[in-house]
C-alpha cells in the first residue's frame, strides 16, 4: 500500500496569508495525486486532481504542484472560507489519504 | 442534479450488521467507479471499498477485508456495502464517493467529484 504523509499536521495563519501543505507518497505515484477540503460536518470536496488539475468553480488561489513523492497545496492569499482541514489522496492504486492538515485561525 | 444519498446507518451491537445505501441520481451510474470512504468522528478520511462500474470487480481495505461486502444494483442506481462482524473500530461516518475520470493520451486521472454527505455508524453495546 502507499502511504502518504502531510505536513504540517495544524497550521495557524491569518486571512491574506500565503499557505503551503506539503504531501509525501511512500512510493512514486507520478502525478496521481488529489486535494481535498472538508469543512466541520460536511462532506470532502475535490480541489485539485492530478496534482495540479484546478476542479471547475474552485478559486484560482488554490495551486496544486509535484510529481513522484513531493506534492505540495498551495493557497496564494487565504480567505475567511479556506479555514478548513485539506487531505491529499492518491489515485496510482487503491486509495489512501493523507492523515490531513487542520488550517486555522 | 448529480446527488448521492447514503441510508442504512444506525446502532448495532458488537458483532452485529448493518446494510448502507446510496441512491445515485442525476448522472449515469452504470459509468463511474464508486467507493465507500469512512471518518471517525474528529478524525481523518480512510478509504473502504471500491467497486468498477459493472460489479464485477472490487477491492477492499485490509481492515474490513472479509467483513464487508460492496455491490450495486444498475437498475436501481443504488451502491451498498454490507457490514458484517462489526466492531468499536467501525464506529464512522460512511461516505459513498463517484469516481471522476479525466483520460489525457493514454493516462488515467480518478478523482471523487461527487460525494454523499454521509450516514453515521455507532457500533455499541
Amino acid at each position: 500500500d502507499t502511504q502518504m504523509t502531510q505536513s504540517p499536521s495544524s497550521l495557524s495563519a491569518s486571512v491574506g496569508d500565503r499557505v503551503t501543505i506539503t504531501c509525501r507518497a511512500s512510493q512514486s505515484i507520478s502525478s496521481y495525486l488529489n486535494w481535498y477540503q472538508q469543512k466541520p460536518g460536511k462532506a470532502p470536496k475535490i480541489l485539485i486532481y492530478a496534482a495540479s488539475t484546478l476542479q471547475s468553480g474552485v478559486p484560482s488561489r488554490f495551486s496544486g504542484s509535484g510529481s513522484g513523492t513531493d506534492f505540495t497545496l498551495t493557497i496564494s492569499s487565504l480567505q475567511p472560507e479556506d479555514f478548513a482541514t485539506y487531505y491529499c489522496q492518491q489515485s496510482y492504486s487503491a486509495p489512501t489519504f493523507g492523515q490531513g492538515t487542520r488550517l486555522e485561525i | 442534479e448529480v446527488q448521492l444519498v447514503e441510508s442504512g446507518g444506525g446502532l448495532v451491537q458488537p458483532g452485529g450488521s448493518l446494510r448502507l445505501s446510496c441512491a445515485a441520481s442525476g448522472f449515469s451510474f452504470s459509468n463511474y467507479w464508486m467507493h465507500w470512504v469512512r471518518q471517525v468522528p474528529g478524525k481523518g478520511l480512510e478509504w473502504v471499498s471500491r467497486i468498477n462500474p459493472d460489479g464485477s470487480r472490487t477491492k477492499y481495505a485490509d481492515s474490513v477485508m472479509g467483513r464487508f461486502t460492496i455491490s450495486r444494483d444498475i437498475a436501481k442506481n443504488t451502491l451498498y456495502l454490507q457490514m458484517n462482524s462489526l466492531g468499536d473500530e467501525d464506529t464512522a461516518v460512511y461516505y459513498c464517493a463517484r469516481y471522476a475520470l479525466d483520460k489525457r493520451t493514454g493516462l488515467y486521472y480518478y478523482y471523487m467529484d461527487v460525494w454523499g454527505k454521509g450516514t453515521t455508524v455507532a457500533v455499541s453495546s
